[in-house]
């Protein structure tokens, strides 16, 4: 099974709300963990990513702290925008086997004015 | 140009059809994938290949064969494909195979085989 879960959507929110999206991963070793962000009709863009326990990622107001304890990367964001609806995956790579990639199955983020 | 380029952007093809995908980064990477998007499921790893050689295969069926000539150019050849295997396709790259890289992504292929 995947090794990767974040929780589902659609997310629907209104402008300026706080944004979380939880994502938990189960690998052995330290992986490095990413947020991507696809855009309707784009490929996939590195948000942010983590490489250590207790590193935090950020970019464009969203922030990821890597939980080692917890073993999440849980997304975050003070004040969403509309120009911020797009499909977020989390992803992890590494561990033991640093040539596997695994991605969630994506959470869909819809912000109305 | 610059980034990661993917040609075709969009690709309808037949069961019996034999078509290619073609990828190009201009970022000077040394490492290059396939990945497979597909409707409500996780993105799927096909390929992987670092300073052109393969190091990776997902299991995944021999009617998808994968080229990498050069370190800028990644190809998908494919052959027989079933309606199943109608998908977003994206390439990617990243500095090295090294776990802790980022991947950067094409804008992907969407194909739909009839």
């Amino acid at each position: 099974g995947n090794s990767v879960t974040q929780m589902e959507g659609p997310v629907t929110l209104s402008e300026e709300a706080f944004l979380t999206i939880n994502c938990t991963y189960t690998a052995t070793g330290y992986p490095s963990l990413f947020w991507y962000v696809q855009y309707p009709g784009e490929g996939l863009q590195l948000l942010l990513k983590a490489t250590k326990a207790d590193d935090k990622g950020s970019n464009k107001g969203f922030e990821a702290t890597y939980r080692k304890e917890t073993t999440s990367f849980h997304l975050e964001k003070g004040s969403v925008q509309v120009s911020d609806s797009a499909v977020y995956f989390c992803a992890r790579r590494g561990g033991y086997n640093f040539n596997k990639f695994y991605f969630g199955s994506g959470t869909k983020l819809n912000v109305k004015p | 140009e610059t980034g990661v380029t993917q040609t075709p952007r969009h690709l309808v093809m037949g069961m019996t059809n034999k078509k290619s995908l073609k990828c190009e980064q201009h970022l000077g990477h040394n490492a290059m994938y396939w990945y497979k998007q597909s409707a409500k499921k996780p993105l799927e790893l096909m390929f992987v290949y670092s300073l052109e050689e393969r190091v990776e295969n997902n299991s995944v069926p021999s009617r998808f064969s994968p080229e990498c000539p050069n370190s800028s150019h990644l190809f998908l050849h494919l052959h027989t494909l079933q309606p199943e295997d109608s998908a977003l396709y994206l390439c990617a790259s990243s500095p090295t195979g090294r776990f802790t890289d980022t991947q950067y992504f094409g804008p992907g292929t969407r194909l739909t085989v009839l």
